[in-house]
């Protein structure tokens, strides 16, 4: 069964320094998020993609955030200067682009960011 | 946008049915009732949806009340497995896409 995967599973980064956070998206899906969920707390949106462009960002996706889909395959989130409150787990999701109001989001594992 | 309301927490034994419910009186006509469940430690999961008519899948049935302010997922027969936070999630006004996770449900399932 085709699956989204993200790597790394874990990364560990001092304060001020950039990340990437990559993503494997489902084949043939066509719509692309980032949503984050800090210990203990609810799973918020960050941002949506389609057409290789943002079509929906959150509050929290400012200036520091970007996203790209580099080579048709890949989908990154990065993360200029880290904070300590960005620590959290980043889930990357994907979706057909079925119409019929069907909102089937596939879900990765998770990269755990934890900011120093 | 249409508000949920679902309990904090329900526990089941191993094996019975559970009935999950969801409360979503503002619900609008073509609003979709969608529901996702979170298991310890991994991301979400999407679980089944529904409009107006009952549905079934291979993972759960949602049972939608007539006038659609209300519904119920069902798991006929928990496993620890089932062990996880369950979100009924409705969609915004507008368009958007983006799925608004609330508390959700947290489901103890007891062998």
């Amino acid at each position: 069964e085709p699956e989204v995967t993200q790597t790394p599973s874990h990364q560990v980064t001092q304060m001020g320094q950039e990340v990437i956070l990559r993503c494997v998206p489902i084949s043939n899906h066509l719509y692309f998020y980032w949503y984050r969920q800090i210990l203990g707390q609810k799973v918020e949106f960050l941002v949506s993609f389609y057409n290789n462009e943002i079509s929906e960002k959150s509050e929290i996706f400012d200036d520091q955030f970007s996203v790209e889909r580099p080579d048709g395959s890949n989908f990154t989130l990065k993360i200029r200067s880290t904070k300590l409150e960005d620590s959290a787990m980043y889930f990357c999701a994907s979706r057909s682009g079925l119409a019929g109001g069907r909102n089937e989001q596939f879900f990765g594992p998770g990269t755990r960011l934890t900011v120093l | 946008d249409a508000k949920t309301t679902q309990p904090n927490s329900m526990e089941s034994n191993e094996e019975e049915p559970v009935h999950l419910p969801c409360n979503h009186s503002t619900i609008s006509g073509t609003d979709y009732i969608h529901w996702y469940r979170q298991l310890p430690s991994q991301g979400p999961e999407y679980v089944i949806h529904g409009l107006t008519s009952n549905v079934n899948n291979r993972m759960a049935s949602l049972a939608i009340a007539e006038d659609r302010k209300s519904s119920t997922l069902i798991l006929h027969r928990a496993t620890l497995r089932d062990a996880a936070v369950y979100y009924c999630i409705l969609p915004l006004r507008g368009g958007s896409e983006k799925l608004v996770f609330g508390k959700g449900t947290k489901l103890t399932v007891n062998p």
